[in-house]
């Protein structure tokens, strides 16, 4: 069974950073481009950022270019983004999902606040 | 950036009827491959998106044959048949051929 179980948020200052996890299995992680998509509160879907199987290429929304960086680690079936410079706009439920969308996390809530 | 709209923003169906939600993107999702990256997801109250459809018309394992899909370059449609209360949620439209991948602003399914 494929699952994946984001972990790494809370609540945080603006100007702060956080780093989220998403811990896969039921899959050759290796074998698959992973995404991170996000939704604000009572909002609907964005999508933030896609690696490839290889990390060889990285694709990111204008809207956290510059300030998240996705990555992984094959040998630990982990994909992460890593989130710097948080502003409130990025309040939301952060979903890791798999390359061809055919699997989603539980999602995991970042809530940026002063 | 591709622009998805989706119409229309909710509607109300009676158990047993169909229901039928349109998207339309600002380009063609056909690429040069012969597949055309349109996407529909079912997120059921405080749940993870489901997938239901890709590539216009094939249905995602596991999911009811009452969802369709149809459509083709730049408009699609998802139909309900036969709508059960399980089917309550917002349902998204979304392209996958190019970054940034973009979701339609959802359509939002309540029965009668």
């Amino acid at each position: 069974e494929v699952q994946l179980v984001e972990s790494g948020g809370g609540l945080v200052k603006p100007g702060s950073s956080l780093k989220l996890s998403c811990v896969a299995s039921g899959f050759t992680f290796s074998s698959y481009g992973m995404h991170w998509i996000r939704q604000a509160p009572k909002k609907g879907l964005e999508w933030i950022a896609l690696i490839y199987y290889d990390s060889s290429n990285k694709y990111y929304a204008d809207s956290v270019k510059g300030r998240f960086t996705i990555s992984r680690d094959n040998s630990k079936n982990t994909l992460y983004l890593e989130m710097n410079s948080l502003r409130s706009e990025d309040t939301a439920m952060y979903y890791c999902a798999k390359g061809a969308g055919d699997y989603w996390g539980q999602g995991v809530m970042v809530t940026v606040s002063s | 950036d591709i622009m998805m709209t989706q119409s229309p923003l909710s509607v109300a169906v009676t158990p047993g009827e169909s229901a039928s939600i349109s998207c339309r993107s600002s380009k063609s999702l056909l690429h040069s491959n012969g597949i055309t990256y349109l996407s529909w997801y079912l997120q059921r109250p405080e749940k993870s998106p489901q997938l239901l459809i890709y590539q216009i018309s094939n249905l995602a394992s596991g999911v009811s044959d009452r969802f369709s899909g149809s459509g083709s370059g730049t408009d699609f449609t998802l139909k309900i048949s036969k709508v059960e209360t399980e089917d309550v949620g917002i349902y998204y439209c979304v392209q996958f051929l190019e970054v940034p991948f973009t979701f339609g602003s959802g359509t939002k399914l309540e029965i009668k």
